[in-house]
């Protein structure tokens, strides 16, 4: 149990258009979804942290314009990469917690992004 | 094998040794540790967790220990095998209203066959 899964796996898109990615837990239901970033042969950086129902938690320096994320459902997540520039090309990795166990995070298998 | 964690990102090992990634932590408030696994290309695998009232635990082939006076955590594999090759993290959950998790830099073990 507890599987996460993230659509699409890869993405490549052109500069000033927008990415939408999915993040969805399978057989649980996730009160709490996190999205994070990682850069090549770096660590994960939280991006932002979001509860079902309510709006998304910004970690300082992420432009809650420009990263769209709704929590619409238990088991549905979902970041939007607004305007995308080639800096944004990056690893974006998903996690959800469950209410029976919130301090444990389950990872998605992450979504390559590369702007062009 | 022994790493220094943040001083030796590339911990190299002959199959069937074992393995010992180290890590530090800053938050003394932190009360809950957990060392993931990450392949090439996907998300984290968890693999052990310890809380702040234990001091070592033990899984199938890996044990986590964990000293509080020096912030200091350790993931230990016994018999490393080539499915081990992966970078590891330790991460580090801060008390507070949600579960925040704060990852470390992460350790790439190579194990040679």
């Amino acid at each position: 149990g507890a599987v996460v899964s993230q659509h699409p796996s890869r993405v490549i898109c052109k500069s000033g258009t927008s990415v939408k990615i999915e993040c969805r837990s399978l057989d649980f239901q996730a009160t709490t979804m996190f999205w994070y970033r990682q850069f090549p042969k770096k660590s994960l950086m939280l991006m932002a942290t979001s509860n079902e129902g309510s709006k998304a938690t910004y970690e300082q320096g992420v432009e809650k314009d420009k990263f769209l994320i709704n929590h619409a459902s238990l088991t549905l997540s979902t970041l939007t990469v607004t305007s995308a520039h080639p800096e944004d090309s990056s690893f974006y990795i998903c996690s959800a917690s469950r209410r029976e166990r919130s301090d444990t995070q389950y990872f998605g298998p992450g979504t390559r992004l590369t702007v062009l | 094998g022994e790493s220094v964690g943040l001083h030796l990102p590339t911990l190299s090992v002959q199959e069937g040794d074992n393995s010992i990634i180290n890590c530090a932590y800053s938050n003394s408030a932190s009360d809950y540790f957990i060392w993931y696994k990450q392949e090439s290309g996907k998300g984290p695998q968890f693999i052990i967790d310890i809380r702040s009232n234990m001091d070592k635990r033990q899984g199938q082939r890996v044990t986590v220990l964990l000293n509080k006076t020096v912030k200091h955590l350790s993931l230990q594999i016994a018999a490393t095998q080539p499915g081990d090759s992966a970078v590891y993290f330790c991460a580090e959950n801060i008390a507070g209203g949600y579960q925040k998790v704060t990852f470390g830099t992460g350790t790439k073990l190579q194990v040679i066959p």
